[in-house]
């Protein structure tokens, strides 16, 4: 299979604060993660694409050094959001690519800062 | 670029009854086309995907899309749906060569008794 595994699945915060998300896959190698973010009945917004071993492609908007993407293994990708502030407050899910499988997306985190 | 148009933002429809969720794309290259489903508060499951071949794609829960390159759509359909196919259900379009998925604002499905 390919699994994504994503955690946490929800998590609150103060405003101020920083929180970090984690992406695993459970069972192959991915060199490349994809992080998205959703606002309530909407679409899916690509924030970036992790590269394994190298910085992070963000899409034209997105802040670098609010939504800090590492991607240190081929098995993990972190997004952290720094100094999260209420309108941070969203749904966020990645997913990444396995060959044969095509995209698998991790079950998606909610952030709600406060 | 890649966009895709999702014209239907809710679709009610009674249990047993056929359905169609009409997805249009645009795109200056070829493409490859995906359904997903979303269920409240997770993560996108692939539903069926049209990357060549045949035009007509079928899932194994009952759904079909089917690919017509002249009116650049990929309507999902299904004959008879059921109450737990209520769910947010996302057309997605790849263009060939990119890695990069691009998405609908989403359908959302409720399927009544």
């Amino acid at each position: 299979g390919a699994v994504v595994s994503q955690h946490p699945s929800r998590v609150i915060c103060k405003s101020g604060t920083s929180v970090k998300i984690e992406c695993r896959s459970l069972d192959f190698q991915a060199t490349t993660m994809f992080w998205y973010r959703q606002f309530p009945k909407q679409s899916l917004m690509l924030m970036a694409t992790s590269n394994e071993g190298s910085k992070a492609t963000y899409e034209q908007g997105v802040e670098k050094d609010k939504f800090l993407i590492n991607h240190a293994s081929l098995t993990l990708s972190t997004l952290t959001v720094t100094s999260a502030h209420p309108e941070d407050s969203s749904f966020y899910i990645c997913s990444a690519i396995r060959a044969n499988y095509g995209y698998t997306f991790g079950s998606g985190t909610r952030l709600t800062v406060v | 670029a890649q966009s895709v148009t999702q014209l239907d933002s809710q679709v009610p429809v009674f249990e047993e009854a056929p359905v169609e969720l009409r997805c249009n794309y645009s795109s200056s290259v070829s493409v490859y086309l995906f359904w997903y489903v979303q269920y409240p508060n997770q993560g996108l499951q692939l539903l069926l995907k049209y990357l060549s071949g045949s035009t007509l794609v079928e899932s194994i829960n009952g759904f079909e899309a089917e690919f017509n390159k002249s009116q650049t759509s990929f309507h999902l359909r299904k004959p008879s749906v059921h109450i737990s196919d209520t769910a947010e259900y996302f057309c997605a379009v790849m263009g060939s060569g990119s890695e990069k998925l691009v998405f609908g604002k989403g359908t959302k499905l409720t399927v009544n008794p």
